[in-house]
């Protein structure tokens, strides 16, 4: 039973293209996050989301947005996107309190900008 | 920036052996604790969160937390060679925050 779903498992893009990357959760989750992780930098945090419509900047935000629209749908977009975006991009919904281990990631989205 | 420190590995053990992974971490307010498990090529799973100091066991895994020395553990006892992956430390920090170490790769060498 699949709780979090992201909109690719393999992505090609080119140097300059907008890049849409979709997360959508199926738990009610309040909070949403957007990670990359690379080799030897693990899991570093690009955006959260902790309701509809808010936004914070994680530690690593720049050439990145995101858009949350509706609670289960968290989007990343890279503006324009560049070689050094090249990587594997993971979703996570979480709720927190009384019911944080309820945590999931979604199957990630490997994503190659030439 | 938070930091959250985890030693790379690779660390091998035997199957049956207990398997040790450490996790440091810098910001004395965090809060809550998390283990990952993450085979090669796939997401990152939950498998053991604590809060408070002491162990909590599950099944054949240990997590230890000791916030006066700022470490958590994770013992998995009777490794299996299942058990071979990536373990990430996560740490949370204010404003719901997750920070992750770089992971520790385990190898069960049957």
């Amino acid at each position: 039973d699949v709780k979090v779903t992201q909109s690719s498992r393999y992505l090609v893009k080119r140097t300059g293209e907008k890049v849409f990357l979709e997360c959508v959760q199926d738990m009610d989750h309040e909070n949403m996050f957007w990670y990359r992780q690379d080799p030897g930098l693990g899991l570093r945090l690009i955006y959260f989301s902790y309701d509809v419509k808010m936004k914070e900047k994680g530690d690593i935000p720049e050439g990145y947005s995101v858009s949350r629209e509706k609670k289960e749908r968290f989007s990343l977009i890279l503006e324009s996107a560049s070689t050094n975006q090249t990587s594997m991009y993971l979703c996570a919904s979480i709720a927190l309190g009384i019911y944080t281990d309820t945590q999931y990631f979604g199957p990630g989205t490997r994503l190659t900008v030439l | 920036q938070k930091e959250v420190e985890q030693n790379s590995g690779p660390l091998s053990v035997p199957e049956g052996a207990i398997a040790s992974l450490n996790c440091t971490y810098s910001d004395r307010g965090s809060q809550s604790f998390f283990w990952y498990r993450q085979y090669s090529g796939k997401s990152p799973e939950l498998i053991m969160f604590i809060y408070s100091n002491g162990d909590k066991e599950d099944g054949r895994f240990t997590a230890q937390l000791n916030k006066a020395s700022q470490y958590v553990s994770l013992l998995i006892r009777d490794s299996q060679p299942s058990d071979s992956a990536t373990y990430l430390c996560a740490v949370t920090g204010t404003g719901n925050q997750f920070y992750f170490g770089t992971g520790t790769s385990l190898t069960v060498i049957p």
